[in-house]
């Protein structure tokens, strides 16, 4: 079945520091791919996606890059803030399925 | 615009009871998805509901079962409780005839068996 892996935690930076989450996917299609941010306390919310090979999904200065050649994912942000501080989660979708998330991977800056 | 509703947001219950767990969706949604996120887990998927029936179902057995109400509204209902069911469940709310309509969820119940 589909799967989803991520890059163990947790991480932790200095502000304004470059960041990379490494996504890899397993899916016998061609799924969308998303990544998701929960806060401490609240539920998942939709960061960003992309839906075919080559799309660059981008929201509040993140970006992940859809490579099909790679099966990746891989969230980047040039310079992260302290607010950015969360567990970030990489999920597809395939046609007729439902979505399916990897296993989180907790990012801490620090000021 | 309201989100994505549940409740309670906090409940405790004993191994071997029962719990029913509630969700309203956002406006205008009229699928409900439940997970079961574990402790520094990613969301595990229950089932998903649309037009008051179950059309999917992940891998969880029959002491996970749901609803849906005519107004689109949900329940999750768990028997016999486990000390292994412990955990947060989400609900998100998506449209149907959108095949890549994003989950939006609800900040969850936590739910702790003892």
């Amino acid at each position: 079945g589909d799967s989803v892996t991520q890059m163990e935690g947790p991480v932790t930076l200095s502000e304004e520091a470059f960041l990379t989450i490494n996504c890899t996917y397993t899916a016998t299609g061609y799924p969308s791919l998303f990544w998701y941010v929960q806060y401490p306390g609240e539920g998942l919310q939709l960061l960003l996606k992309a839906t075919k090979a080559d799309d660059k999904g981008s929201n509040k200065g993140f970006e992940a890059t859809y490579r099909k050649e790679t099966t990746s994912f891989h969230l980047e942000k040039g310079s992260v803030q302290v607010s950015d501080s969360a567990v970030y989660f990489c999920a597809l979708k395939s046609e007729g399925q439902n979505f399916v998330f990897g296993p989180g991977t907790r990012l801490s800056v620090l000021p | 615009d309201a989100g994505v509703t549940q409740s309670p947001t906090h409940l405790i219950k004993t191994r071997g009871q029962q719990v029913t767990l509630r969700c309203s969706p956002k406006s205008g949604h009229d699928t409900v998805s439940w997970y079961q996120q574990a402790l520094g887990q990613g969301p595990q998927f229950i089932f998903q509901y649309y037009e008051e029936e179950e059309r999917q179902r992940g891998n969880f057995p029959d002491r996970f079962s749901g609803h849906q109400f005519p107004n689109y509204s949900s329940e999750l209902n768990v028997n016999a409780l486990l000390l292994g069911d412990s955990a947060l469940y989400l609900c998100a709310s998506s449209l149907q005839d959108r095949e890549l309509s994003p989950l939006h969820f609800g900040n969850g119940t936590r739910l702790t068996v003892t």
